[in-house]
């Protein structure tokens, strides 16, 4: 079955460091999502992306989170600096066709800051 | 925005035993998923449903729109089926729209 490919799958880091997670969606999938998920609750939506457009980053919080997608393709999530609070699941999703709510979700990226 | 309300939040059962997991939310929708996921963090798609019932194995999946209401059971319950399981509403355009409840924690005990 497609495969959505994320790094790293843990990430251990000191609060006002810097940290990146990269995802790779399902080839030729237009659509990304970055969602963040606080242990013990549903996923929230942080970005989403329409090729190498931003579409909806409203819950992103843009003093310390950016998002890209440069070429349309994979995508990179970086949080600077991080802080307590930031720790959680960072998962990564494409939808299985266009239209519809049906995602096929990465392995997530644990981070955890110290 | 759709308020989506799961319970019970955690779950502990023998093997064996029929499960029912539930579902509320507030809003009209499009759709409602049910997905899996393991303690790695990794989400599958288990189904999804916009009316009646459908059924994968050990696993059915019902809705009454009418009512908001939505659940999962699983029949002859297995320790492989511990995960959270968490429920999503779709308000229309596919997954922009999607309201994630926060899961039910399910154990299933040998």
């Amino acid at each position: 079955e497609a495969e959505v490919a994320q790094s790293p799958r843990y990430k251990i880091t000191e609060k006002s460091q810097a940290v990146a997670f990269w995802c790779d969606p399902i080839s030729g999938h237009a659509t990304l999502y970055w969602y963040r998920q606080i242990l013990g609750q549903g996923p929230e939506l942080l970005v989403q992306f329409q090729d190498e457009s931003v579409v909806d980053d409203s819950q992103l919080p843009k003093d310390r989170f950016s998002a890209e997608r440069l070429k349309g393709v994979d995508s990179t999530l970086k949080i600077q600096p991080a802080e307590l609070g930031d720790s959680a699941m960072y998962l990564c999703a494409s939808p299985r066709a266009e239209n519809t709510g049906e995602l096929f979700f990465g392995e997530g990226s644990r981070l955890t800051v110290l | 925005k759709n308020e989506v309300e799961q319970s019970p939040q955690n779950l502990t059962a023998q093997e064996g035993e029929f499960i029912t997991i539930n579902c509320s939310y507030s809003v009209g929708i499009s759709a409602l998923h049910w997905l899996q996921q393991h303690p790695g963090g990794g989400i599958v798609s288990l189904f999804m449903l916009s009316s009646g019932k459908k059924k994968h194995g050990r696993l059915i999946a019902t809705i009454n729109i009418q009512e908001k209401h939505s659940s999962l059971h699983i029949t002859a319950s297995h320790p492989r089926d511990s995960a959270v399981y968490i429920c999503a509403v779709e308000s229309g355009g596919g997954a922009d729209g999607l309201t994630f409840g926060k899961g039910t924690h399910l154990i299933i005990q040998p």
